[in-house]
């Protein structure tokens, strides 16, 4: 069985652009979680999407955006790129929401912003 | 609201020795405790977790102990090998929300 993949591996991108992150779960997980992970902020959650509804929000500006197509794959949208945008953007599967699921962690996507 | 408090790394041990890791944390109900791992170049992996007070859980010789009256999920681990370096995450999920509030992260560096 496939694990959470997410691509690109790694993105290199300067400051005022956009880039989309994309995040394939487990198959039949239908909750996508995002995180963005820096060395001065640790783990963050970013948002959780269920049925291809936004579910849960963190507290990041609406540069951030995120959706959930009906597969369950989920794409995050960075816009106007700052440079502590630089992060490890971590992408979580579960089958379902709930206290009692486990989470299963892509590898992450290492975003660059010069 | 919502936060753990991580005991701050880096820690280095030689092999077979005995670890702990602190974790503290601050929540409203009752959340539920977890402890990630994160080997370099990979993403989390769960350890471990508890989700009511006194639970213990444990996998791989780590284990921790949900404690309420000290707010407190501790990793421990009697005697840890090379294999064991890597980044351990404290993390908790607060009832009703289904999003992880994670510490700072520890590194453990185990050396023959």
């Amino acid at each position: 069985k496939a694990g959470v993949t997410q691509t690109p591996r790694y993105l290199i991108k300067t400051r005022g652009q956009q880039v989309t992150l994309s995040c394939s779960p487990i198959s039949g997980h239908r909750s996508v979680s995002w995180y963005q992970q820096t060395p001065g902020q640790g783990l963050q959650f970013l948002f959780e999407y269920f049925s291809e509804t936004q579910r849960n929000k963190g507290n990041f500006p609406g540069r951030f955006s995120g959706r959930q197509f009906s597969n369950s794959r989920s794409e995050m949208n960075v816009s106007t790129l700052e440079l502590g945008d630089s992060a490890l953007y971590l992408c979580a599967s579960s089958r379902n929401r709930g206290r009692e699921e486990k989470l299963f962690f892509g590898s992450g996507t290492q975003l660059s912003v010069l | 609201g919502d936060s753990v408090t991580q005991m701050e790394g880096p820690v280095t041990l030689s092999e077979e020795a005995f670890l702990t890791i602190n974790c503290t944390y601050t929540a409203t109900g009752y959340p539920s405790l977890f402890w990630y791992v994160q080997y370099p170049g990979e993403g989390l992996q769960l350890l471990l977790k508890a989700t009511k007070a006194d639970d213990k859980g444990s996998n791989k010789g780590f284990e921790a102990t949900y404690r309420k009256e000290t707010t407190s999920f501790h990793l421990e681990k009697g005697s840890v090998q090379v294999s064991d370096s890597a980044v351990y995450f404290c993390a908790l999920l607060t009832t009703g929300a289904n999003n992880l509030f994670f510490g700072t992260g520890t590194r453990l560096t185990v050396i023959p």
